[in-house]
């Protein structure tokens, strides 16, 4: 069964501290994982795509499937960045709905 | 263009009302998708619509029924709620396909007593 593992409800830094965010997957195919964030009293919006191999707002995040991980990392977080953030993987069964971790809550502190 | 709209934006019912969430895009997606937010459990997949037409369960189907009535809109019917099924509720649509995104709507909060 495909699994999404985001070990941290909360993750607390300090503007200007590396940040990442870990997420764990089991699929038994070619896995397409996303990054999805929920800013306060915004909608859920895409913050980036595996495939897209890009960097949004300085975060960027690396299929390992080796260790079945795709932690999303900032070199220097900022406090624009706090919210809530969900990785994703879309199967092909379900219309491509994605299955969710639980999310992960980042706090930035000054 | 309004991407997702999705009506109410709040809603309070007793245990064993009815009612309807509407959504709609207006993107000429052809996948249409619900989920329930909780707290501590991410999003779950309620029903899903690949295209036009058709609908079909997702993860937590139970207590709701779906209409894909058009392209546009696809709507989210409680026939009697229960206080499980308080939640938040997210409509999204897609192109469709494993590497597309899904745009989400606002969302609506639904208590039910």
């Amino acid at each position: 069964a495909q699994r999404v593992t985001q070990p941290e409800k909360l993750l607390s830094v300090f503007k200007g501290a590396p940040v990442e965010l870990k997420c764990n997957y089991s699929y038994s195919g070619s896995p397409e994982l996303f990054w999805y964030v929920q800013y306060s009293r915004q909608r859920l919006q895409l913050l980036l795509r595996h495939i897209s191999r890009e960097s949004i707002k300085g975060f960027t995040a690396d299929l390992n499937k080796g260790e079945t991980s795709f932690h999303l990392k900032k070199p220097f977080a900022q406090e624009e960045d706090s919210a809530m953030y969900y990785c994703a993987l879309s199967v092909g069964n379900s219309g491509y709905a994605l299955n969710f971790g639980k999310g992960t809550s980042l706090l930035v502190t000054p | 263009n309004a991407g997702v709209t999705q009506t109410p934006k709040f809603q309070v019912l007793k245990t064993g009302q009815s009612m309807t969430l509407q959504c709609a895009q207006d993107m000429n997606h052809n996948s249409m998708y619900w989920y329930r937010q909780d707290p501590g459990m991410g999003l779950r997949l309620i029903y899903y619509s690949a295209s036009e037409g058709t609908t079909d369960k997702g993860e937590v189907p139970n207590g709701y029924n779906v209409s894909r009535l058009n392209k546009r809109e696809f709507s989210l019917r409680l026939e009697s709620a229960a206080p499980s099924q308080t939640s938040v509720y997210f409509c999204a649509s897609s192109v469709g396909g494993r590497s597309y995104e899904q745009y989400f709507g606002p969302g609506t909060r639904l208590t039910v007593t």
